[in-house]
């Protein structure tokens, strides 16, 4: 089945720089990969999404860049606000369809 | 409206209760799921219902039976529950099974006393 490591488990930046978070997944059938964000008491949050026939999406301060080849994605949040500060999941949908996710991000975005 | 609603928010069972969760959806998504969610780790799936027809078991025990009444709603039975399944329990939808946006519900926090 799908595996999905994500890089790092926290990160910790000061409000106004840039957060870069990485997943690698197994599965080369894997076609969509979208991204969560969860606060504390919440459900995950869809954030962004693409699939492998894309390289790069972008919604305003937040991008994802897709490199089918060497099977990684990352998730790059600029101008980081302190509402940014939550955990992120990456995650691959296998063949099945069904979504398996990364280990989390705890962001952490000091003023 | 991308909104899923799980009641309850919050629910304390003993281990000889019968309790059930609740999920709906009005966005006529074909393809609802249940997850878990322990502390600081990703959801685990649960189940996966597709046209109203279980299509996916991750082996779930028989402990937790899933139900889906109708495309609109499913629910998750819960009975003689273990302490060990304290959890965040997750209701999620989607258009379709394979490669579309999975939107999530808040979540009930269950804790088996």
């Amino acid at each position: 089945g799908e595996n999905v490591e994500q890089h790092p488990s926290t990160l910790s930046v000061q409000e106004g720089d840039s957060a870069v978070i990485k997943c690698t997944y197994s599965d080369s059938a894997s076609n969509y990969f979208p991204w969560y964000k969860q606060e504390l008491g919440k459900g995950p949050q869809l954030i962004i999404d693409i699939r492998s026939n894309v390289g790069e999406k972008k919604d305003q301060r937040i991008a994802v860049t897709l490199n089918k080849t060497a099977k990684h994605f990352s998730l790059h949040i600029t101008e980081t606000q302190p509402e940014d500060s939550a955990v992120y999941f990456c995650a691959a949908s296998d063949s099945w369809g069904k979504l398996q996710f990364g280990a989390g991000t705890q962001v952490v975005v000091t003023p | 409206d991308t909104e899923v609603t799980q009641t309850p928010k919050h629910l304390v069972m003993g281990m000889t209760n019968k309790k059930s969760l609740k999920c709906e959806q009005h966005m006529g998504h074909r393809a609802m799921y249940w997850y878990k969610q322990k502390a600081k780790k990703p959801p685990e799936l649960m189940f996966v219902y597709s046209y109203e027809k279980l299509s996916i078991n991750e082996s779930v025990p028989s402990r937790f039976s899933p139900e889906c009444p109708n495309s609109s709603l499913l629910n998750l039975h819960l009975h003689a529950l273990q302490p060990e399944d304290s959890a965040l329990y997750l209701c999620a939808s989607s258009q379709g099974l394979a490669n579309t946006e999975a939107f999530f519900g808040q979540g009930t926090r269950l804790t088996v006393v």
